[in-house]
């Protein structure tokens, strides 16, 4: 199975900051890595597809990169509606697997 | 756009068979995978299993031993049964739409439903 790992696992930041959540595989899953967005007694919503593709909707202040066992997730203003937690998937092989996850607070 | 209800029993006592079923609205039920995934109580996320418009399915193997998924396409539904629960299996279910049939990504999420195991 691959394990996903992700750094830092909280952060506390203010609006305006530029953040980066790093997600890393335990192999190679070249760009099959996703990110959601999960706010408290809510579904995780999808933000980035395929490691760098952002899905409709999305405001493009979220971006992602990264290829092979390293990626990065990256808010490039922080908004008020984005202090949340943050979760990284890899759907190189099954069993799909998520990263533990970062949240980010309010400094 | 696609959406997802959920629905089953919250409350479960150790050793019975926790049922979910999820309605699937808009789109077509043959393109794509349909997940569930859940999340204990202030923890991350467990895909559970997946399965497709003609029935087939991959498991987590953490699970493979108690948990099956099926489909109605005549209802355009999708179920989750996971057998012989434990405290272990209290989380929050969701059921959940892959991109496409070829892709992991899940873009369409049920509403969530907790369920707890306790005697």
């Amino acid at each position: 199975d691959i394990q996903m790992t992700q750094s830092p696992s909280s952060l506390s930041t203010s609006v305006g900051d530029r953040v980066t959540i790093t997600c890393q595989a335990s192999q190679d899953i070249t760009t099959y890595l996703n990110w959601y967005q999960q706010k408290p007694g809510k579904a995780p919503k999808l933000l980035i597809y395929d490691a760098s593709n952002l899905e409709r909707g999305v405001p493009s202040r979220f971006s992602g990169s990264g290829s092979g066992t390293s990626f990065t997730l990256t808010i490039s203003s922080l908004q008020p509606d984005d202090f949340a937690t943050y979760y990284c998937q890899q759907y190189r092989s099954l069993p799909y697997s998520f990263g533990p996850g970062t949240r980010l607070d309010i400094k | 756009q696609v959406q997802l209800q959920q629905w089953g029993a919250g409350l479960l006592k150790p050793s019975e068979t926790l049922s979910l079923t999820c309605a699937v609205y808009g789109g077509s039920f043959s393109d794509y995978y349909w997940t569930w995934i859940r999340q204990p109580p202030g923890k991350g996320l467990e895909w559970i299993g997946e399965v497709n418009h003609s029935g087939t399915s991959n498991y987590n193997p953490s699970l493979k031993s108690r948990v099956t998924i099926s489909v109605d396409m005549s209802k355009n539904q999708f179920s989750l049964k996971l057998n012989s629960v434990t405290a272990a299996d209290t989380a929050v279910y969701f059921c959940a739409k892959t991109g496409g049939f070829w892709t992991g990504y899940f873009d369409s999420w049920g509403q969530g439903m907790l369920v707890t195991v306790s005697s």
